[in-house]
């Protein structure tokens, strides 16, 4: 069965100390890897999407790197405004079906 | 501005009572998707179109139906609302073109009740 986990389901850092976000997944055939950041009360926000293992992606705090069993969200030196709950998914390539992780609640304390 | 916008944003009904939930985007992209989120259970996908008069299953189908008779628009239904459908609902749109691959918008969100 497809699945998707994520860990940890929250994680709370202090302002500049950096850490990774877990997402493990089982999928046949992936047809591409995504993170999403969701803010209170609002969709969620596209960040990355990764296809093969070995690829990374950055975006200013942020870099997100692919292996055959799972991906890694990075952050360095994070700032408050980071706080959200970052989220994983995956597409399958024999249906297009998109499959969610529950998600990490990220708290950055100044 | 590129954005998919859904309708209305909050909404209480009760049991029984058919519902529809608008869903529109201005990006031609081919694929719209419905989902819906409970807290512990993440964002789980409803029923999603590849193209127009295309729509398959997700994972939660059950109660639900939709249509794409157009290309911008991905109305959600419910014929008989239950309890068990109170839930916040996201739209999404993703693009299938090169320059947007896989890139998936979001809609701001319906937060549904049903009494």
């Amino acid at each position: 069965e497809d699945q998707v986990t994520q860990s940890p389901e929250a994680l709370r850092l202090q302002e500049g100390e950096s850490s990774s976000l877990n997402c493990s997944y089982t999928v046949s055939g992936l047809r591409g890897l995504f993170w999403y950041r969701q803010d209170p009360g609002k969709g969620p926000e596209f960040l990355f999407t990764l296809y093969s293992a070995g690829e990374e992606k950055e975006k200013e705090r942020l870099k997100a790197t692919l292996t055959k069993k799972e991906s890694f969200l990075h952050i360095t030196a994070p700032k408050p405004e980071d706080s959200a709950t970052y989220l994983c998914a995956v597409r399958h390539s024999s249906a297009s079906k998109i499959i969610f992780g529950s998600g990490t609640r990220l708290s950055i304390r100044p | 501005e590129a954005q998919v916008t859904q309708n209305p944003r909050y909404l209480i009904t009760v049991t029984g009572k058919k519902l529809t939930v608008t869903c529109s985007q201005n990006m031609n992209h081919e694929y719209m998707s419905w989902y819906r989120q409970d807290p512990g259970l993440g964002l789980r996908q409803i029923y999603y179109s590849m193209n127009v008069e295309v729509t398959d299953k997700g994972d939660v189908p059950e109660g639900y139906k939709v249509s794409r008779k157009e290309k911008r628009n991905f109305p959600l239904i419910l014929e008989s609302p239950s309890p068990n459908q109170t839930s916040l609902y996201f739209c999404a749109s993703i693009g299938l073109a090169a320059s947007s691959y896989n890139e998936q918008f979001f809609g701001p969100g319906t937060r549904l009740t049903v009494l």
